[in-house]
């Protein structure tokens, strides 16, 4: 069976500071994407970050990068100089290249900035 | 290009009613998949259609249903509604090939 686990439901941080939400998942596959993805309080859920499995170096989206262990099977998401537009939920997700590409989600981290 | 688009956005519903929800994906986008998302449960994989054919099911009661017509609009159809059917219900399509999924605003269901 395939899941991902998001052990932190709710997190805080001050603005401008660092942040890392954290994302363990399992799978016996080899070949999958793994996704950060971001529901502000609007709602719409936009994707913020995507990595390859079997790229070592990890991804980076300008103040958004992983930390990627594929053997621990760990998929952290830090957030660098953190901003007010930032507060949001954050899902981790992974799509498997093999079996008609299905979507696996965590449970949201619930992410606020404060002033 | 216009992005994901799901009607209606709210909708409140009785028990033992029925409902559908409709999405129309990015022009271009053949596939569309359907979420249900609840506090506490994050989202949940209701099904996926590409090109009119249902490609992966989850673990949901055969009350859900749903389908894709040929310009891959897609409907999901809830009948014998329960109170525990009420949450957001989010529609995502991409590519045939691709591994992005983008998603609409979503609809909030509600069972009384």
């Amino acid at each position: 069976a395939q899941t991902v686990t998001q052990s932190q439901p709710e997190m805080s941080v001050q603005e401008a500071e660092t942040v890392t939400l954290s994302c363990t998942y399992d799978t016996s596959e080899n070949n999958y994407y793994l996704f950060w993805y971001k529901q502000p309080p609007s709602r719409q859920m936009i994707l913020v970050i995507r990595q390859e499995a079997y790229k070592q170096q990890n991804a980076t989206e300008n103040r958004f990068s992983v930390n990627f262990q594929k053997a621990a099977k760990s998929f952290s998401l830090k957030i660098s100089d953190s901003q007010l537009g930032d507060t949001a939920m954050y899902f981790c997700a992974f799509n498997l290249f093999n079996t008609g590409n299905q979507f696996y989600f965590g449970t949201g981290t619930s992410l606020t900035v404060i002033p | 290009k216009a992005g994901v688009t799901q009607t209606p956005r709210y909708l409140i519903k009785t028990r033992g009613q029925q409902v559908t929800l409709s999405c129309s994906p990015i022009s271009g986008h053949r596939s569309v998949s359907w979420y249900q998302q609840t506090p506490g449960q994050g989202l949940q994989f209701l099904f996926e259609y590409f090109s009119e054919t249902q490609r992966n099911k989850g673990n949901f009661p055969g009350r859900f249903s749903g389908r894709q017509f040929s310009n891959s609009r897609s409907e999901m159809n809830v009948s014998t509604l329960e109170l525990g059917d009420s949450a957001l219900y989010l529609c995502a399509s991409r590519s045939g090939t691709g591994v992005i999924q983008y998603f609409g605003p979503g609809t909030r269901l509600l069972v009384l």
